[in-house]
């Protein structure tokens, strides 16, 4: 069974940092693009950011570019996605979900909570 | 890069059948044939309905459909069931700066 988990979500201060962890098992990491996807409470979906099967392409919503990392490691199934500089605006359920363009499966959500 | 334009809302009765559009421009929707759909039920997480405009993925049913015409692709949901109640989006790839541009969601109500 395809399965992703996200972790490492919580509470954050504005300007402050927080990573995401990604662990899929159930298919070959390696053989896929993943990507992160969030959504605000109560709002709809936003694409966050991708990175290629190969390592070799990463790509940024425009909201977040300079300030989050897409990272991943095929060794240990793993996909991270470093934020920094976090605004209040970042709130949201972060999904990590498997695809470029098109996302299949989705994992149920971390959630991150941006606030003083 | 302003994100797709859906209808915040559609209702139908069961049995009926509805239609969900989703406008963007030449540089997204009206460029490729890469607008994909999903459907979120309250409390759940989404799950894909429709990609490459027409594909269905494997045990989704055949109520679903997508088609595309120039900048607007569209979602029909054939034979309405209370179990289609939830929110659906579009997404498109993009030729700007932002990969993916993702609509606003569209509420369907099965009255």
């Amino acid at each position: 069974e395809v399965q992703l988990l996200e972790s490492g979500g919580g509470l954050a201060q504005p300007g402050g940092s927080l990573r995401l962890t990604c662990t899929v098992s159930g298919f070959a990491l390696g053989s896929y693009a993943m990507t992160w996807v969030r959504q605000a409470p109560g709002k709809g979906l936003e694409w966050v950011s991708g990175i290629s099967a190969d390592v070799t392409t990463t790509n940024y919503a425009d909201s977040v570019r300079g300030r989050f990392t897409i990272s991943r490691d095929n060794s240990k199934n793993t996909v991270s996605l470093e934020m920094n500089s976090l605004r209040v605006e970042d709130t949201a359920v972060y999904f990590c979900v498997r695809g470029r363009l098109w996302f299949d499966p989705w994992g149920q959500g971390t959630l991150v909570v941006v606030s003083s | 890069q302003s994100a797709l334009t859906q209808p915040a809302s559609v209702s139908g009765s069961p049995g009926q059948s509805i239609t969900i559009s989703c406008t963007g421009t030449s540089s997204d929707i009206g460029g490729n044939d890469l607008v994909s759909w999903y459907q979120q039920r309250p409390g759940e997480v989404p799950k894909l309905i429709i990609f490459q405009v027409t594909r269905r993925p494997s045990g989704v049913s055949r109520r679903f459909s997508g088609s595309k015409s120039g900048s607007t692709a569209s979602l029909t949901i054939s034979g309405l069931q209370f179990e289609d109640e939830a929110d659906y989006y579009c997404n498109s790839f993009s030729g700007g700066s932002t990969l993916v541009l993702f609509g606003g969601g569209t509420r369907l109500t099965v009255l």
